[in-house]
């Protein structure tokens, strides 16, 4: 069974740009959690959707949004990047708010 | 709001050897889950262990075992006959069960980074 992946690995991007991150979640699960890493502030909660609708979100600037497709991928966007977006973005995935399972994660970087 | 505390910012362990991550935490709620992620340098959180508040039971996993203490509000993970691949970041975290707008997020401690020598 496929576990949760995320794309791309790695992502560099100026600041001012835009960007987007994928998330599959495993076979079943309706639930995408996002989360960040940044160095030093721990994991926190950015955003969950379930069942293609914004469930809850995390003390984030709006500039951080997301969806969550008909097939419960999801996608997460960051506009206006900030130097300090700069982070391990880890996606996860639970069926009925269960344990979550946690994809590779997207490292950005914002130069 | 829920917080969760791990105190210990590294901690290291003999090959072979048992040891103990501290974890508390504190809520308001009577039911909720616990739970022990491990984050190894390929960067993917893997579930160790999962507690139910409800179960005084204390949950195991092989070679890994919690103390609940659910009136102290006390979640320590103990790794027995340590191995190599045990080093890694641990992440105790916390999450309601039900209803809320916090329901469904997990709330994590800062980490501990385990160090196993051989």
């Amino acid at each position: 069974e496929a576990g949760v992946t995320q794309s791309p690995t790695h992502l560099i991007k100026t600041r001012g740009q835009q960007a987007t991150l994928r998330c599959s979640p495993i076979s079943g699960h309706t639930s995408v959690y996002w989360y960040q890493q940044a160095l030093g502030l721990g994991l926190q909660f950015l955003l969950w959707y379930d069942e293609g609708e914004e469930r809850n979100r995390g003390n984030f600037p709006p500039r951080f949004s997301g969806r969550q497709f008909p097939n419960y991928s999801s996608e997460l966007n960051v506009n206006a990047l900030e130097l300090e977006d700069s982070a391990l973005y880890l996606c996860a995935s639970s069926l009925m708010a269960f344990e979550a399972f946690f994809g590779q994660g997207t490292r950005l970087t914002v130069v | 709001a829920q917080t969760v505390t791990q105190s210990q910012p590294e901690m290291s362990v003999q090959e072979a050897e048992t040891v103990t991550l501290s974890c508390t935490y504190d809520t308001s709620e009577s039911d909720y889950y616990l739970f022990w992620y491990k984050q190894p340098p390929s960067r993917q959180m893997i579930l160790v262990i999962r507690q139910e508040a409800y179960k005084q039971q204390n949950a195991t996993e092989n070679r890994f075992s919690v103390n609940f203490q659910k009136a102290a509000k006390s979640f320590s993970l103990k790794i027995s006959d340590s191995q190599l691949g045990d080093a890694a970041m641990y992440f105790c975290a916390y999450r309601r069960t039900a209803g809320g707008t916090s329901y469904g997020k997990l709330t994590f401690g800062q980490g501990t980074i385990l160090t196993v020598h051989p």
